[in-house]
């Protein structure tokens, strides 16, 4: 079946550090790919998307590039702020239906 | 404009007592979802609500669990003889479809305490 695979946290980085969080995924078909985060006491909020292959999602700083060939869509930012810390989520969808699934989140904490 | 809400916000119940927690969800959105995030966890799926399909209830844990969405909007899931591994941030979903994909739209959850 679908499934998401992130990398484990929790992970600690100081403020301006080049962050990198990798998901990968599995599914039939060309499903699209999401990144969610979720600060402290709140829910997820979208952060970005891609819809198909080599596309690229970006949203306040953040990259994720839809890679089919290696099936990843990793998070990219090239400086962390401490207000990036937060609970950050790989989902996919797949092209047929509207389920979702979700990886298991990977914790963020940035330091000044 | 508002988008999911959810209520109420912080829920402390007794073991064993009933709980119902409500989800009105994005006016127009078609699909409805429950997770559960236990404490440092990750999103559990519960059920999924699709038009007027039946509902993907695969993800409930046990009987004690139940959900049932109303007139294609509001929803509202049930926990019966609530037990103390109950006790979870439960959040809401609806979705749309958007620029080519669905996009699922969060509430800010309700905070469920069994004691």
């Amino acid at each position: 079946g679908d499934s998401v695979t992130q990398m484990e946290g929790p992970v600690t980085l100081s403020e301006e550090a080049f962050l990198t969080i990798n998901c990968t995924y599995t599914a039939t078909g060309y499903p699209s790919l999401f990144w969610y985060v979720q600060y402290p006491g709140e829910g997820l909020q979208l952060l970005l998307k891609a819809t198909k292959a080599d596309d690229k999602g970006s949203n306040k700083g953040f990259e994720a590039t839809y890679r089919k060939e290696t099936t990843s869509f990793h998070l990219e930012k090239g400086s962390v702020q401490v207000s990036d810390s937060a609970v950050y989520f790989c989902a996919l969808t797949p092209n047929t239906g509207n389920q979702f699934y979700f990886g298991t989140g990977t914790s963020l904490t940035v330091i000044p | 404009g508002a988008g999911v809400s959810q209520s109420p916000s912080n829920k402390v119940t007794e073991k064993g007592k009933d709980v119902e927690l409500r989800c009105d969800p994005i006016s127009g959105h078609t699909a409805l979802y429950w997770y559960r995030q236990s404490l440092g966890q990750g999103l559990e799926f519960l059920i999924y609500f699709q038009g007027n399909s039946a509902p993907d209830k695969s993800g409930l844990p046990s009987d004690r669990f139940s959900a049932e969405r109303t007139g294609g909007s509001v929803s509202t899931l049930t926990i019966q003889r609530t037990q103390q591994e109950d006790s979870a941030v439960y959040l809401c979903a609806s979705s749309f479809l958007a620029g080519g994909s669905y996009e699922q739209y969060f509430g800010p959850g309700t905070r469920l305490t069994v004691t």
